[in-house]
């Protein structure tokens, strides 16, 4: 079956530091990926789309400046939270999907705990 | 725009019965796709079942079934024999048909809390 990897599977930081966080395709070609935030018992939120090679596209109300996703090869697309605050704290979920495959395989997800 | 519901915030069955969980869904698409995902406590999203718009006939997958009911745009799953592994958080999700201008993405309902008791 697809693989998706997430690597770290949580990381503690101090506010206003950066964090960068990897989702990795293992045994195919991404051409879509997808990022979510979770909160406790609530539903997964998307917050942006990227394709291979462009830029990615962010849904209404999430910041493209604090949350910067790179989608730069087949296999990875990083998202960077950007001068993180406690707000920040949540689970971060990310999927993919390859072309014409009418499914997303998700990553085990990253939980984010900022100071 | 597309919507989904899920009206039962949190079921409970007893271990080895049947338990049926709900699921609406709004949209002015002829041709799509439903999905219900099992997010169990290690919160690793896994695909439980899937149903193409297009198909009458209801998907099954082993213990898991749904009531694909297309016209009162109602998706509902069936868990057979329940078991504690099933305990979990269940979302139905939909996803128009691929084209040009969509790239797959899914629509989440807000999802049902399962506890299996033994």
């Amino acid at each position: 079956g697809a693989v998706v990897s997430q690597h770290p599977s949580w990381v503690i930081c101090k506010s206003g530091t950066s964090v960068k966080i990897e989702c990795r395709s293992l045994d195919f070609q991404a051409t879509t990926m997808f990022w979510y935030r979770q909160f406790p018992k609530q539903s997964l939120m998307l917050m942006a789309t990227s394709n291979e090679g462009s830029k990615a596209t962010y849904e209404q109300g999430v910041e493209k400046d604090k949350f910067l996703i790179n989608h730069a090869s087949l296999t990875l697309s990083t998202l960077t939270v950007t001068s993180a605050h406690p707000e920040d704290s949540s689970f971060y979920i990310c999927s993919a999907r390859s072309g014409g495959r009418n499914e997303q395989f998700f990553g085990p997800g990253t939980r984010l705990t900022v100071l | 725009a597309q919507t989904v519901t899920q009206s039962q915030p949190e079921m409970s069955v007893q271990e080895a019965e049947t338990v049926t969980l709900s699921c609406t869904y709004d949209t002015s698409e002829n041709n799509y796709y439903l999905f219900w995902y099992k997010q169990p406590p290690s919160r690793q999203m896994i695909l439980v079942i899937r149903q193409e718009a297009y198909k009458q006939q209801n998907a099954t997958e082993n213990r898991f079934s749904v009531n694909f009911q297309k016209a009162a745009k109602s998706f509902s799953l069936k868990i057979s024999d329940s078991q504690l592994g099933d305990t979990a958080m269940y979302f139905c999700a939909f996803m128009k048909q691929m084209g040009s201008s969509n790239t797959g993405k899914l629509i989440f309902g807000q999802g049902t809390t399962l506890q299996v008791k033994p």
